[in-house]
């Protein structure tokens, strides 16, 4: 099937360290979803962007949507150990209501 | 938010042997519901799209004679996996939307081992 490449695909931070993940993709998104799954758990959504260049923020996690509608990033200013996880992104294209899931970023927090 | 229920939540059968998955949307109406397939340590692969009333799409490199669908009603869908062999065991998780271009509810995710 489908898949979206994300970047990095694994980062390990040391807790209050920063951390990005980016999602691209090569067609234009109609909009783009952000999950997390916890190891063992089943993905939760975070969030939506749908507008060109917006930025959504949700306490320390920060969401871009690029200008072009083609990537996205997710970035969590000083990580702690709860947000241990693997973050995905989900892609949507016009004209279709399916999501493709992005390769996944697994975020470990180091104490 | 909107609650999925996934039964069962794990399963081992034996290889050759059929294992249904049921997908519940438990307080919301699903006309559309997808199911994913994951393994250790790997994203989401979307499997198929099911849709209340007709045939789910499937997609591509899917064999939608081992894995069926079946979307009986706008609160329930179910996945069989067929003649199961040990290169189907994995990770079956669905999802339901209230709506296009809405947050997706996932289920627990049902864990099936073949031996």
């Amino acid at each position: 099937g489908q898949q979206v490449m994300q970047i990095p695909q694994y980062q390990h931070v040391q807790e209050g360290e920063d951390f990005t993940t980016y999602c691209n993709s090569s067609t234009t998104l109609s909009n783009i979803q952000w999950y997390k799954q916890r190891p063992g758990g089943h993905p939760v959504f975070l969030i939506q962007l749908v507008k060109s260049g917006e930025v959504k923020k949700q306490k320390r996690l920060t969401f871009q949507f690029g200008e072009a509608k083609k990537n996205s990033s997710l970035h969590i200013t000083a990580t702690q150990t709860t947000d241990v996880g693997t973050y995905f992104c989900a892609l949507a294209t016009s004209g279709t209501y399916k999501y493709i899931f992005g390769t996944g970023t697994r975020l470990k927090v180091l104490a | 938010g909107a609650v999925v229920s996934q039964h069962p939540s794990w399963v081992i059968c034996k290889s050759g042997t059929s294992v249904k998955i049921e997908c519940r949307s438990l307080d919301f109406q699903a006309t559309t519901m997808f199911w994913y397939r994951q393994f250790p340590k790997q994203s989401l692969m979307l499997m198929a799209t099911s849709n209340e009333g007709s045939k789910a799409t499937y997609e591509q490199g899917v064999e939608k004679d081992k894995f069926l669908i079946n979307h009986a009603s706008l609160t329930l869908s179910t996945l069989t996996v067929t003649s199961a062999h040990p290169e189907d065991s994995s990770f079956y998780i669905c999802s339901a939307r209230v709506g296009i271009g809405t947050e997706a509810f996932f289920g627990q995710g049902t864990r099936l081992t073949v031996v």
